[in-house]
């Protein structure tokens, strides 16, 4: 049973437009969730995070959203840039179980 | 650079083959992790080591083993490995549990 979920595996926006990546998960334990960014043939590079016990946290281009309630967060990506592209991990983890459990991936395509 | 170094890079090996792969962190973490990521699938965490103890063993087959000298270093041993265990291995670490994990490049394993 998958307990973090990215339902879309691709996702193609324009340039400058925004880019919103989706995740779920079903397991109430977790109280930290990341996401990363990964090309081909490297490992995921640690992009932004958010504790559960915030509901939005920002860095530059990059904003993560946490919907506890609907056990949900996203990602968003304000301006796109084709640099962007990649395929986007969102995990989870629960403090002191040393656990990060990992979603699919989408793979975003920003279209120059 | 993200402070976890994987060697080798790209190992192509047989299935009567023993083999061992290479991790090792500069960042002075105390956890370090063996994910596995295959084609079309969520990366699946294999193992974690804490101070050097492991604390997790993700129902791994015997035929990976893990070793963990010190905080810094960790092994994966490989025997007799099928061809459905080629994949792209992650080593990564975290100095705590619940917060950010940086990865290393990955070794993409062939067996053939």
């Amino acid at each position: 049973d998958q307990q973090v979920k990215q339902n879309s595996p691709s996702l193609s926006v324009q340039e400058g437009r925004i880019s919103i990546l989706n995740c779920d998960y079903t397991n109430s334990m977790f109280d930290y969730f990341l996401w990363y960014k990964k090309y081909p043939a490297e490992g995921p590079t640690f992009l932004i995070s958010i504790s559960s016990i915030k509901d939005k946290n920002e860095d530059g281009r990059f904003t993560v959203f946490l919907n506890k309630s609907a056990k949900h967060l996203s990602l968003h990506i304000v301006p796109s840039q084709p640099g962007d592209s990649a395929v986007y991990f969102c995990a989870a983890s629960a403090v002191g179980t040393y656990k990060y459990i990992f979603g699919t991936g989408t793979r975003l395509k920003v279209l120059a | 650079e993200t402070g976890v170094t994987q060697t080798p890079r790209h190992l192509v090996m047989g299935m009567t083959n023993k083999k061992s792969l290479k991790c090792e962190q500069h960042l002075g973490h105390n956890a370090m992790y063996w994910y596995k990521q295959s084609a079309k699938k969520p990366l699946e965490l294999m193992f974690v080591y804490n101070f050097k103890e492991q604390t997790e063993n993700n129902s791994v087959p015997s035929r990976f083993s893990p070793e963990c000298p010190n905080s810094s270093h960790l092994f994966l041993h490989l025997h007799t490995l099928q061809p459905e265990d080629s994949a792209l291995y992650l080593c990564a670490s975290s100095q705590e549990s619940g917060i950010e994990a940086f990865f290393g490049q990955g070794t993409r394993l062939t067996v053939v």
